[in-house]
């Protein structure tokens, strides 16, 4: 089943614990992306990848670090999280460049306490 | 900058009703315009798209409707079921027209159809 993998689907942590949410697609897509959803605000691009080693910052990258290493995978890595960063985030990959065609993983619920 | 304004930002509609979201966009270099529809817990998954080329778009019980000139477009979900309960997100991409092409979202409406 072609599908975008993200865990953990639930995480609680202190502020100031580095923490890394992994990313997987089976799609062999070359477009990765981040986003964090909050209330009234939708749906906002964090980082996204166009192939493997080459990323770049989205809307709101401040707080957030990606590595593309291998195509498949697209960490998120928190080196020092914030209660502000508590939010839901997604994964999305596509064929296209841009996010035409997106599949999203199931979300990830961090709170930073 | 928001590019693209959705509004309302929470509907509820009877059974039965029809429920109405609608977009306005900015940049006139979109020309691909996607909704998608998210459950709880579950991330959001393309419903149905629309091209400018086109004023309307029907696939089942939801329908775009496109206006070039007003720089609008709206989802409309006839016989609303409880089913379609869920959060509902406009987007935009220049595709064709390049110009860094990226998708860019609204802000999202939480529809819930009651019975």
């Amino acid at each position: 089943e072609a599908q975008v993998t993200q865990n953990p689907r639930y995480l609680i942590t202190v502020t100031g614990k580095k923490l890394t949410v992994t990313c997987s697609q089976n799609m062999n897509h070359e477009y990765m992306s981040w986003y964090r959803q909050d209330p009234g605000l939708g749906l906002r691009q964090i980082y996204y990848s166009m192939n493997v080693e080459v990323t770049d910052k989205g809307d709101v990258p401040e707080g957030y670090k990606v590595s593309r290493k291998e195509k498949r995978n697209f960490p998120l890595i928190l080196e020092s999280p914030s209660p502000n960063q508590t939010s839901l985030y997604f994964c999305a990959s596509s064929f296209f460049a841009g996010g035409y065609g997106y599949t999203f993983g199931s979300g990830t619920r961090l709170t930073v306490v | 900058q928001q590019q693209v304004k959705q509004s309302p930002q929470s509907l509820i509609v009877q059974k039965g009703g029809i429920s109405i979201i609608n977009c306005a966009y900015e940049n006139t270099a979109f020309d691909y315009f996607p909704w998608y529809q998210q459950f709880p817990g579950k991330g959001p998954a393309l419903l149905i798209a629309i091209r400018p080329d086109v004023s309307e778009k029907k696939e089942g019980r939801f329908t775009i409707s496109f206006n070039k000139s007003a720089k609008q477009f709206s989802l409309h979900i006839m016989d609303s079921q409880p089913g379609d309960s869920a959060t509902y997100f406009c987007a935009a991409i220049p595709i064709l027209t390049g110009g860094g092409n990226k998708l860019t979202f609204g802000t999202g409406t939480q529809l819930k159809v009651e019975l």
